[in-house]
């Protein structure tokens, strides 16, 4: 069970699109679909942003969104705004009632 | 009001016991479905899933550690206790605890995190 692949940083500029991906195996990211994204400020606890690849919980804007082929799932964060900066994390169902997390992201807003 | 409070000492000495305690509120580990999770992170590194612990005592661990985590409940609490046996300075980090329920497949609200240094 190792951790997803993520890229370790992300930039963009405010009003623009990035998108960051989360590549794990068969056995967790492409077995299912039951990918989440977490984002997490300095300090802070982290906050589900994205859950089931694709779906928002509540509370949450519709620029950020998910979505998965094969391996690998991605989340695409449009209209960034400085708030957005923060890590991001990916996690995923492994089966069992496992779960694994991604390496995390940098989002820096320039 | 849904909220998560982890606990427990700031400092272990390596080859220890730790023993943190999340105290939660709004929701029962006694209803269908509900688990909580315990999450972890070194300063400056990704977060890791540690295990969980469900309404029914069912209770999973990650593979890594399996041989030194213990989920516990205290249904009449509200708390879930997590215990790491024979503890090293790798093991420092922020543990968070976090909710799941069932037929959900993510952790929805989560406590503030506990800092935890394994030193001598």
């Amino acid at each position: 069970q190792s951790a997803l692949t993520q890229p370790r940083s992300v930039s963009g500029s405010p009003g623009q699109s990035v998108t960051i991906s989360c590549t794990g195996t068969s056995s967790d990211v492409g077995g299912y679909n039951y990918v989440s994204w977490y984002q997490q400020h300095p300090g802070k606890a982290p906050k589900l942003m994205i859950y089931d690849v694709n779906k928002w919980p509540s509370g949450v804007p519709d620029r950020f969104s998910g979505s998965k082929s094969g391996n690998t799932a991605s989340l695409t964060i449009s209209g960034l705004q400085a708030g957005d900066e923060a890590d991001y994390y990916c996690c995923s169902y492994a089966g069992t009632y496992l779960w694994v997390f991604g390496g995390g992201t940098k989002l820096t807003v320039l | 009001q849904i909220t998560l409070k982890e606990s427990g000492p700031t400092l272990v000495k390596p080859t220890q016991t730790l023993t943190l305690t999340c105290t939660f509120s709004g929701f029962s580990l006694s209803t269908t479905g509900v688990g909580v999770g315990w999450i972890r992170q070194p300063p400056g590194k990704a977060l890791e899933w540690l295990a969980v612990i469900y309404w029914n005592d069912d209770t999973r661990y990650s593979p890594s550690l399996q041989s030194r985590l213990t989920l516990t409940k205290d249904t009449s609490k509200n708390q879930v206790v997590l215990t790491v046996t024979n503890v090293d300075p790798v093991d420092t980090a922020t543990y968070y605890c976090a909710r799941r329920t069932t037929p959900n497949y993510y952790f929805d609200f989560w406590g503030q995190g506990a800092l935890v240094t394994v030193s001598s």
